[in-house]
């Protein structure tokens, strides 16, 4: 069964050093999530993508965080620098024409220390 | 401001008991509803609801959606040890290709043998 990827799986990192998490979304899902989720809270939307093109990015502290998806496949996040509350699992997601069926990853828990 | 609250935040069973899940929202251009599960990793999606009144039901599992009252419920019977996990509900808040999901906090959910 397809899956999305993502890696690392776990990332630890001091604060003010730069980290950067990567997504494969399922084989011919146009639409990619990336999703910040704090412990005892819901995901919350960063950024999401269709095709290569951003749609949404209303949620992103954009003096920080940067995400690409160049050719419209794989994407990465990056966080630079790095703060302490940055700490939490980051999600990807992707869907098709379905939207409603979100497929997830298995998520990158940062802990910046 | 888009809410999505649910409740219980936690609760604890022993097999075989039944529980609901309740999830109430408020949001502008409400498209549907869903309902995920969540253990030690990422979501998996178990139900969408879009119309009032009319129950979704997966094994144990069911859902339904009041659009007036602006609440939905899961319920589940005869819980399992392996039911235990975080129920998360979201709302599809979008429009056209644009899908913005609002998460709730979730429910922990325990079920001891």
């Amino acid at each position: 069964e397809a899956e999305v990827a993502q890696s690392p799986r776990y990332k630890i990192t001091e604060k003010s050093q730069a980290v950067a998490f990567w997504c494969d979304p399922i084989s011919g899902h146009a639409t990619l999530y990336w999703y910040r989720q704090i412990l005892g809270q819901g995901p919350e939307l960063l950024v999401q993508f269709q095709d290569e093109s951003v749609v949404d990015d209303s949620q992103l502290p954009k003096d920080r965080f940067s995400a690409e998806r160049l050719k419209g496949v794989d994407s990465t996040l990056k966080i630079q620098p790095a703060e302490l509350g940055d700490s939490a699992m980051y999600l990807c997601a992707s869907s098709s024409d379905r939207f409603y069926e979100q497929y997830f990853g298995p998520g990158t828990r940062l802990t910046v220390t | 401001e888009d809410k999505v609250v649910q409740s219980p935040l936690s609760l604890v069973v022993h097999e075989g008991d039944t529980v609901t899940l309740n999830c109430s929202y408020e949001v502008t251009n409400f498209r549907s509803l869903l309902w995920y599960k969540q253990e030690k990793k990422a979501p998996t999606f178990l139900f969408m609801l879009t119309s009032s009144g009319i129950e979704k039901k997966s094994g144990r599992l069911s859902s339904i959606l009041d659009k007036k009252e602006l609440f939905s419920i899961l319920n589940i019977t005869a819980t399992q040890t392996g039911d235990s996990a975080v129920y998360l509900c979201a709302v599809d808040r979008g429009g056209g290709s644009n899908y913005k999901l609002t998460f709730g906090k979730g429910t922990l959910l325990t079920v001891n043998p």
